[in-house]
C-alpha cells in the first residue's frame, strides 16, 4: 500500500507556543488530505479536510484559527496548533487520499500519528 | 454517511478464525463498507472494503449480507499481532471521495 509519513512522531511544547506537524504522501499524489485527533481510549475524530491549493474545510466544533491547515502541494499538508494548551495534548493523525483513481477508486492511507504533549 | 454498530470487545484464541460483526442497517445504495484496524499508538491500517459482493484479500475476508444491512470481517487464522481495534465504516462513493468517519470500533484481543 501507499505510504504516508508524519513529522515529528512526538513533540512536547510549552503552553502558549505553536507547533507544526507535517504530513507527507511519499509515493503518490494526494489531492485531499485529512486531519484527525484521538484522545486516550477514544476513537479518531475528524478535524478537517484539506484540498491542495484551497482552504481547508473544518468539522463542526473545530476552531479553524487554532488549528491552521496548509496543503501547499500534492504531497504535503501541515497542521499548526497555535497557542497550544494542555487540553490540546492528543494524538494527531493525518490521512491522504490517493490521487490515482485506478480500479480501486480513491483509497485513503493513514500516517503513523504525532503525539503532542503540552506542558 | 450511515452509522455502524459494533460490539465493544471480543476475544479470540490464537490460530482460530476471528469473526467481527458490524451492523449498518441504514446503509445507502452508493455507500461502501470499509474495515480498518488500529494497533495501539499507531495510525489506522486499511484491511478491506466492499459494496455488495463478498471480498477476500491477503489479510481478511468480508462477508456482506444480501440486504447489505450487516457485514462480517473474518480473520481466518488470528495471531497475537492481530490484537487491535477494528473499525467498520460506511462511506459514500468509492469514487466520489466521501469522508471516513470512525465509530468506537471493536477491541479484538487474540489470546495464546
Amino acid at each position: 500500500g501507499a505510504v504516508v509519513s508524519q513529522h515529528p512522531s512526538w513533540v512536547i511544547c510549552k503552553s502558549g507556543t505553536s507547533v507544526k506537524i507535517e504530513c507527507r504522501s511519499l509515493d503518490f499524489q494526494a489531492t485531499t488530505m485529512f486531519w484527525y485527533r484521538q484522545f486516550p481510549k477514544q476513537s479518531l475524530m475528524l478535524m478537517a479536510t484539506s484540498n491542495e491549493g484551497s482552504k481547508a474545510t473544518y468539522e463542526q466544533g473545530v476552531e479553524k484559527d487554532k488549528f491552521l491547515i496548509n496543503h501547499a502541494s500534492l504531497t504535503l499538508s501541515t497542521l499548526t496548533v497555535t497557542s497550544a494548551h494542555p487540553e490540546d495534548s492528543s494524538f494527531y493523525i493525518c490521512s491522504a487520499r490517493d490521487h490515482r483513481p485506478g480500479t480501486g477508486g480513491y483509497e485513503q492511507y493513514f500516517g503513523p500519528g504525532t503525539r503532542l504533549t503540552v506542558t | 454517511d450511515a452509522k455502524t454498530t459494533q460490539p465493544t470487545s471480543m476475544d479470540c484464541a490464537e490460530g482460530r478464525a476471528a469473526n467481527l460483526p458490524c451492523n449498518h442497517s441504514t446503509i445507502s445504495g452508493n455507500e461502501y463498507v470499509y474495515w480498518y484496524r488500529q494497533i495501539h499508538s499507531q495510525g489506522p491500517q486499511y484491511i478491506i472494503h466492499g459494496l455488495k459482493n463478498n471480498e477476500t484479500n491477503e489479510m481478511a475476508s468480508l462477508i456482506i449480507t444480501e440486504d447489505r444491512k450487516s457485514s462480517t470481517l473474518i480473520l481466518p487464522h488470528a495471531t497475537l499481532r492481530d490484537t487491535a481495534v477494528y473499525y467498520c465504516i460506511v462511506r459514500v462513493g468509492h469514487n466520489q471521495g466521501g469522508k471516513l468517519i470512525f465509530g468506537q470500533g471493536t477491541e479484538l484481543s487474540v489470546k495464546p
